[in-house]
């Protein structure tokens, strides 16, 4: 129990273009969803909390026009990279909680030319 | 923001040998997690902690819920060559809905 998907897995955009990663929960339901960036050798950076049917909560310094989260169901939250550029490209990862602990889905590296 | 600090940075063993691996915070957290990621994947649960003093294993793999509530430790016996990974901590604290992870553990074995 407890899996944790993205997709894509990688992507490659253009500059100026917008990108939409999708996070599921295949076999629970999840009222919260969180969005991460990680660059290399770095730890994980909080970027937003995603909860169903109602505003993501975005942290300190993260651009929410330019990030934009939509829960839309239990099982599903989108992120959209709304005209990306070059300092975009990174490696993001969504997570899930589920009986208090944090799933974590596989990643999505997205490359912005 | 905010980030535990893990210990060591980084580290080189050789295969067969026990590691040792603590996350250290400022604040009272009432649930820790241990996660592992290997290169371009995201972060796999391998250990959850809910008490303060908690001891629970997973295979070779032993964490321990410190006494103070501020700190945990991971402990991999007889490490094998996939091990490899970065190791990382998270700590979850009373009515807040996100946790907090540490900078990571970078394990390299040599085999």
């Amino acid at each position: 129990g407890a899996v944790v998907s993205q997709h894509p897995s990688r992507v490659i955009c253009k500059s100026g273009t917008s990108v939409k990663i999708e996070c599921r929960s295949l076999d629970f339901q999840a009222t919260t969803m969180f969005w991460y960036r990680q660059f290399p050798k770095q730890s994980l950076m909080l970027m937003a909390t995603s909860n169903e049917g109602s505003k993501a909560t975005y942290e300190q310094g993260v651009e929410k026009d330019k990030f934009l989260i939509n829960h839309a169901s239990l099982t599903l939250s989108t992120l959209t990279v709304t005209s990306a550029h070059p300092e975009d490209s990174s490696f993001y990862i969504c997570s899930a909680t589920w009986n208090y602990e944090q799933y974590f889905g596989p990643g999505t590296r997205l490359t912005v030319t | 923001g905010q980030q535990l600090n893990q210990s060591p940075q980084s580290m080189f063993i050789q295969e067969g040998e026990d590691v040792s691996m603590n996350c250290t915070s400022s604040s009272i957290f009432n649930t820790w997690l241990w996660y592992k990621q290997d290169p371009g994947e995201g972060p796999v649960l391998l250990i959850a902690l809910y008490k303060a003093g908690e001891l629970t294993s997973n295979g070779r793999l032993t964490a321990q819920f410190g006494i103070t509530r501020k700190d945990s430790f991971l402990n991999i016996s007889a490490s094998i060559p996939s091990d490899v990974g970065i190791y990382f901590c998270a700590g979850h604290a009373s009515g807040t809905y996100k946790y907090i992870f540490g900078t990571g553990t970078r394990l390299k074995v040599l085999a």
